[in-house]
């Protein structure tokens, strides 16, 4: 089973519509969650990390359920920028800064 | 803001060869760094964790034997990728934990697009 697991979309939407992906981390243990974004054939880059409390950053919302052991981002307002590939991370044991990536949500944001 | 950096950015090398990467972390000094392998349409996957100054942990999977990885200083990893084969062409991409924040803070490189012909 794969630590991480996202849907890998695409998901195709108009510029100004509300987003929203979900990932699922299977270690319980896992300490820290982020979300990066990574354009076509580029490193990835952090969008946002992800607290129990949920955060926010301007249109993009993150939320964390342990219980369910999900995390969620949520993108008001889509701009035609924000197309890319959304990536759920988990890190592991604490201490260890051992990332375990998702594989991806694609989306895609249109005139 | 810190940067980390990769030479060569992209390489083509022939089946058997060997293929060193860089990984240079240029305003920090980062004890650990990690590399990663992600093939097309696929999730980055761990390779190892790259420790200054002593032998790099593998992931499950991993021969160390064909990835040798060594971090001979404070600001430099390099993988190489020995006897290379078409099926070991990928993306490879590092990155450093930055010392003094938290622990799960890492900076990317731009990675090392491999392709063995």
């Amino acid at each position: 089973r794969k630590e991480v697991e996202q849907d890998p979309g695409p998901f195709n939407v108009p510029e100004g519509a509300t987003v929203a992906f979900n990932c699922t981390y299977s270690n319980s243990a896992s300490q820290s969650f982020f979300w990066y974004r990574q354009d076509c054939r580029k490193e990835p880059k952090l969008l946002m990390s992800v607290y129990s409390s949920g955060n926010e950053d301007g249109r993009f919302t993150a939320q964390l359920n342990r219980a369910s052991q999900y995390i969620s981002l949520l993108i008001r307002d889509s701009k035609l920028s924000d197309s890319a590939t959304y990536l759920c991370v988990a890190m592991g044991e604490y201490n260890f800064n051992k990332f375990y990536f998702g594989s991806g949500t694609k989306l895609n944001v249109k005139p | 803001g810190a940067v980390v950096s990769q030479h060569p950015s992209w390489v083509i090398c022939k089946s058997g060869t060997s293929v060193k990467i860089e990984c240079r972390s240029l305003d920090f000094q980062a004890t650990t760094m990690f590399w990663y392998r992600q093939f097309p349409k696929q999730s980055l996957m761990l390779m190892a964790t790259s420790n200054e100054g002593s032998k790099a942990t593998y992931e499950q999977g991993v021969e160390k034997d064909k990835f040798l990885i060594n971090h001979a200083s404070l600001t430099l990893s390099t993988l190489t990728v020995t006897s290379a084969h078409p099926e070991d062409s990928s993306f490879y991409i590092c990155s450093a934990a930055r010392p003094g924040t938290r622990t799960d803070t890492q900076y990317f490189g731009p990675g090392t697009r491999l392709t063995v012909l």
